[in-house]
């Protein structure tokens, strides 16, 4: 079975600031990784995704996240926040083999201030 | 239409109601997925449909039924609900299990 760790339920941050939401994995297999988020009212979309390959995976609205298999951590990074990146993030590992259920974790809200 | 459609988007019923949710994924997807979100919770996956296979989570209450009569189409029916069912419910849709989700804007749904 799988778990996720999202360490930090609320993140708030300045305009135009760097921000890191962190996400913690665990699993005794190989996984896939994935990082959602959900704008009020909406359901989630896809940020970005690791299933192999490059460890540094590059997504949407500039996000990036960086797969630590070492540290089992897969941390989302933007340099540069706006107000319009004000949402819920949602980190979620499926295993590569047998079932291939989702797990996802709890949930971060950053919350952008002018 | 386009990507995941889902049908109502609010819906209040009383626990003595039946009613039924519809999901509709236009993507080619052969998986299709419900989940609930409630508040201060995390997502929890309720069912999932693959190729004519379903998995389901086993602390689902029985008042919850799927039905997935294609690989397009995706229901919720329900019937004597209790009001902690109230929550938004979510569909998604994937080209295969495991990989990346397609979710639909969601049905909240209140019980009274």
């Amino acid at each position: 079975a799988q778990s996720v760790t999202q360490l930090d339920s609320q993140v708030p941050v300045f305009e135009e600031a760097p921000v890191e939401l962190r996400c913690n994995y665990s699993s005794s297999v190989s996984v896939y990784l994935f990082w959602y988020v959900q704008y009020p009212n909406q359901g989630l979309q896809l940020l970005l995704k690791y299933l192999s390959g490059s460890t540094l995976v590059k997504g949407i609205n500039g996000f990036e996240a960086e797969f630590n298999k070492s540290q089992t951590s897969f941390h989302l990074r933007k340099p540069s926040v706006h107000i319009s990146d004000t949402a819920e993030y949602f980190c979620a590992v499926t295993a590569s083999g047998g079932s291939y259920i989702p797990t996802f974790g709890r949930g971060t809200s950053l919350i952008v201030h002018p | 239409e386009t990507g995941v459609t889902q049908t109502p988007r609010h819906l209040v019923m009383g626990m003595t109601n039946k009613k039924s949710l519809k999901c509709e994924q236009h993507l080619g997807h052969n998986a299709m997925y419900w989940y609930k979100q409630s508040a201060k919770k995390p997502l929890e996956l309720m069912f999932v449909y693959s190729l004519e296979e379903r998995v389901e989570n086993n602390s689902v209450p029985s008042r919850f039924s799927p039905e997935c009569p294609n690989s397009s189409h995706l229901f919720l029916h329900l019937h004597t609900l209790q009001p902690e069912d109230s929550a938004l419910y979510l569909c998604a849709s994937s080209q295969d299990r495991g990989h990346e989700q397609y979710f639909g804007p969601g049905t909240r749904l209140t019980v009274t």
